[in-house]
Order: C-alpha cells, then structure tokens, then sequence
C-alpha cells in the first residue's frame, strides 16, 4: 500500500537535546512537507522540499533543520534552539510543489519536552 | 499576507439539521483546499476547489469556492455522527507553488 509513515508516533525530548523525526513516503511524490500543530489551531509550515538535495523555509523554520537526501526521505530535527517544540508534528507530500493535487498527511508525531 | 479565516470555529450540531461553514481568505487565490482532521489524528483530504464556481460534493458534505468573494463554503447536509471532526480549509498562497496557509479550524460537534 502506497503511503506516507512518520516515526515515532510519540516522542519526548529533554530539554537542551536534538530530536530527529522521521518520514517516508512511497507514493513518488516529488514534494514533501513539515507542519507544526498547536493545540486548537490550524497548521504552519515548517519546511518544504520541491525535489531531492533541495528544501525551503516555511514560516516558522528557526529552530529546526531537514534534508532531503533521498525522495523518499525527509526527515526533521528539532534542535535545542526550538524554544517550545511540544507540538504535534505533520509530514505530508504531493505529486509536485506545481502541481494542483492535494497535499497527503502522514499520521503524525506528538512531540513532548520534559 | 495571505490569511485565511474560518467561521464558526466551534459548531454544535443536531442530528439531521443543516448547517454552513465558511472559509474567507485575503488575497486572490485560486485553489482551495479541505481537509477533515479527528482528534488525535492526521489529516483527510475532502476536496481540492480549482476554479471559480467550482462545486463538489461527497455524501452530506458539498464544498463551493466563490474566488471572486475570495470565500468557500462547506455545507453540511442532515448531519450524522460520523461527521464529528475538526475541519480544515487551505489556501494556496502562490500560484506556482504548493505552499498551503491552514485556517484554524472549525470543531464540528453533531449530537442526537
């Protein structure tokens, strides 16, 4: 079945620790993305990457990093200098970063700093 | 800035009525996008809006796009249960790109 995963469904961080999410996709997809969700709220952008070896920052990047080293593959580390990491964290894909087909979620990561 | 609004944020809803939810944007765009999330849960994609007028539907759910009004709706029909979920819309902020602007999301609540 053709989807996209996310690992770890739960995660807690110390404080002062780097975190690395992950996410896999096996649709083909050429674009993949990382949102961030508050409680209660809509989703923000935190990276995207319209096609390997090349991503761009969202809205909210400062304190967080990604690669994009194969298609597949788009993992996302939450660094120390993230003041408030506890979120829920969403990666998704679609077709192209030009294309007009709707974006596919992952289930999602639930981040916790202790 | 491209924001995106969405009202009501939170609905309580009888079985079998009707109701409407709207989602308003500020700057012109021509794709629209919603998405039903439960709790604790990712994200379902419902309908992808393209054009001007565009209308679809699926079950007791119809979405339309106004981009002149820069408004879309999503009309719930004799609602059920089932239908209890946060919903999303999304706008596209760049012709050329696929980097969506999330409304905050309206909490659906359907009781018997």
């Amino acid at each position: 079945d053709g989807g996209i995963t996310q690992s770890p469904k739960y995660l807690f961080r110390k404080e002062g620790q780097n975190v690395t999410l992950s996410c896999e996709q096996n649709l083909n997809h050429d674009a993949m993305y990382w949102y961030r969700q508050d409680p209660g709220q809509g989703l923000r952008l935190i990276y995207y990457s319209q096609i390997v070896n090349d991503f761009q920052k969202g809205d909210i990047a400062e304190g967080y990093s990604v690669s994009r080293e194969k298609k597949e593959s788009f993992p996302l580390t939450v660094t120390s200098a993230q003041k408030n990491p506890t979120a829920f964290y969403l990666c998704a894909s679609s077709i192209s970063a030009y294309s007009t087909d709707t974006q596919y979620f992952g289930p999602g990561t639930r981040l916790t700093v202790l | 800035e491209l924001k995106v609004e969405q009202n009501p944020l939170f609905l309580s809803m009888q079985e079998g009525k009707n109701y409407t939810i709207y989602c308003n944007y500020s700057t012109t765009s021509d794709r629209l996008y919603w998405y039903r999330q439960d709790p604790g849960k990712s994200l379902e994609s419902l309908f992808v809006l393209l054009s001007n007028g565009a209308v679809k539907q699926e079950g007791r759910l119809m979405a339309s796009l106004d981009t002149k009004a820069r408004l879309s709706t999503l009309h719930i029909t004799a609602a059920v249960h089932d239908l209890s979920a946060t919903y999303f819309c999304a706008v596209d902020r760049s012709y050329n790109t696929d980097k969506l602007i999330f409304g905050t999301g309206t909490r659906l609540q359907v009781f018997p």
